[in-house]
């Protein structure tokens, strides 16, 4: 099954913008299927921060974007807080073979 | 709200089975596709299983393909996951997730039921 690689881990001072990338393939990213972006907080389930490449669900800050260039998007975060340590994966959908694929997941820490 | 509650996880010895269990409430769960997803210890996550709203399509892993078996029962809410020919490797939290197929994201996914394969 196909991966999307992100970075292990990234890290900012607080107020500081950071950027996650999130590279795939001809047949998942590159095939333009969606990209889209959980946060999981320590302990906690993955929640949904970003769907359909640069879509904000209902009550996530506008802090957090997203966007998609051929096989590969990224996810900013700016004016960083604390609170925005937590693991951050993308997902998208890949055709050879069928079926959803996760990024392999990014720490987030706050200098 | 959309819930989804796992249940069935445990303790099994390597080569046994396992049979999960999800529970939905809050929506009319015949109208979406629903997923597992699972995450090893201290690992990302990684997708096992899908199951389309009314059971045309199914897709699998390749990790885990010819040994787990999705299915699901739209009269009682729930969704199942039979586990068969266990490994070390399939020890993790198991996710239900409910999948927005238009887009192929998940937007709401339940607690997680642990499953450890060891002997």
């Amino acid at each position: 099954q196909s991966v999307l690689t992100q970075p292990p881990s990234v890290s900012g001072a607080p107020g500081q913008r950071v950027t996650i990338t999130c590279i795939g393939s001809s047949s998942n990213i590159g095939a333009d299927y969606d990209v889209h972006w959980y946060q999981q907080l320590p302990g906690a389930v993955p929640k949904l921060l970003i769907y359909g490449n640069t879509n904000r669900p209902s009550g996530v800050a506008d802090r957090f974007s997203g966007s998609k260039s051929g096989s590969s998007a990224s996810l900013a975060i700016s004016g960083l807080q604390a609170e925005d340590e937590a693991d951050y994966y993308c997902q998208s959908y890949d055709s050879s073979p069928i079926g959803p694929v996760f990024g392999t997941g990014t720490k987030v820490t706050v200098l | 709200e959309a819930q989804l509650v796992e249940s069935g996880g445990g303790l099994v010895k390597p080569g046994g089975s396992l049979r999960l269990s999800c529970s939905a409430t809050g929506f009319t769960f015949s109208q979406y596709a629903i997923n597992w997803v699972r995450q090893a210890p201290g690992k990302g996550l990684e997708w096992v299983a899908s199951i389309s709203a009314v059971s045309t399509y199914i897709h699998y892993a390749d990790s885990i393909k010819g040994r787990f078996t999705v299915s699901r029962d739209n009269e009682k809410n729930s969704l199942y996951l039979q586990m068969d020919s266990l490994r070390g490797e399939d020890t993790a939290l198991y996710y239900c997730v409910r999948e927005i197929s238009s887009w192929y994201y998940f937007d709401s996914w339940g607690q997680g039921t642990l499953v450890t394969v060891s002997s």
